[in-house]
């Protein structure tokens, strides 16, 4: 089974420019998160579908982060404009509901400088 | 908020030993309780599930919990250099969204 896909891997930018990550989840998992792991911390939550719709954007930076998930499938995350604090793994994962095991993709690392 | 806690250490234990690796959280309702690996510059990985007050025991692994103090651990029993890595406690939101609260891990170091 193939698990969850995430581009770019890895990506410099500068501060004020944009980026965006690409996430495919696992095959059938109607449950798409992204998370944010700043070095040396866990992962915190910025956004959660639900097949096509957000369940849980409470933590995502709306003034400058923004994500969808038009079709139900594959997401992405945008960031525009850049902070140097933004610099952290975008991690995305996925699960089939609720209440089941959320797998993580290998994450796309970001350095903002 | 929920908060999940955890010493972030670094924990060095000998080859052969045993490892204990500690978490308390602040929602006195939760129910789903992980215990995620990750290595250096890879992603989480889900190596045990607690769900009642007690033990579960996989291999080498033996997570324990207890609701009514809140703390939920991980043994690792002849702990091996490859088990070095990061061990993130990660506790299950019961409030109707379907996500997961992380601590911020504990760094463990298997020395050979």
């Amino acid at each position: 089974e193939a698990g969850v896909a995430q581009s770019p891997r890895y990506k410099i930018i500068e501060k004020r420019q944009s980026v965006a990550f690409w996430c495919n989840p696992i095959s059938g998992h109607a449950t798409l998160y992204w998370y944010q792991q700043i070095l040396g911390q866990g992962p915190k939550l910025l956004i959660q579908f639900q097949n096509n719709g957000v369940v849980d954007d409470s933590q995502l930076p709306k003034d400058r982060f923004s994500a969808e998930r038009l079709k139900g499938v594959d997401s992405t995350l945008k960031i525009q404009p850049a902070k140097l604090e933004d610099s952290a793994v975008y991690l995305c994962a996925s699960s089939l509901g609720y209440g089941n095991t959320i797998y993580f993709g290998e994450g796309s690392w970001l350095t903002v400088v | 908020q929920k908060e999940v806690e955890q010493n972030s250490g670094p924990l060095s234990v000998p080859e052969g030993a045993i490892a204990s690796l500690n978490c308390t959280y602040s929602d006195r309702g939760s129910q789903s309780f992980f215990w995620y690996r990750q290595y250096s510059g890879k992603s989480p990985e889900l190596i045990m599930s607690i769900y009642s007050n007690g033990d579960k025991e996989d291999g080498r692994f033996t997570a324990q919990l207890n609701k009514a103090s809140q703390y939920v651990s991980l043994l690792i029993r002849d702990s091996q250099p490859s088990d070095s890595a990061t061990y993130l406690c990660a506790v299950f939101d019961q409030t109707g969204a379907n996500n997961l609260f992380f601590g911020t891990g504990t760094r463990l170091t298997v020395i050979p």
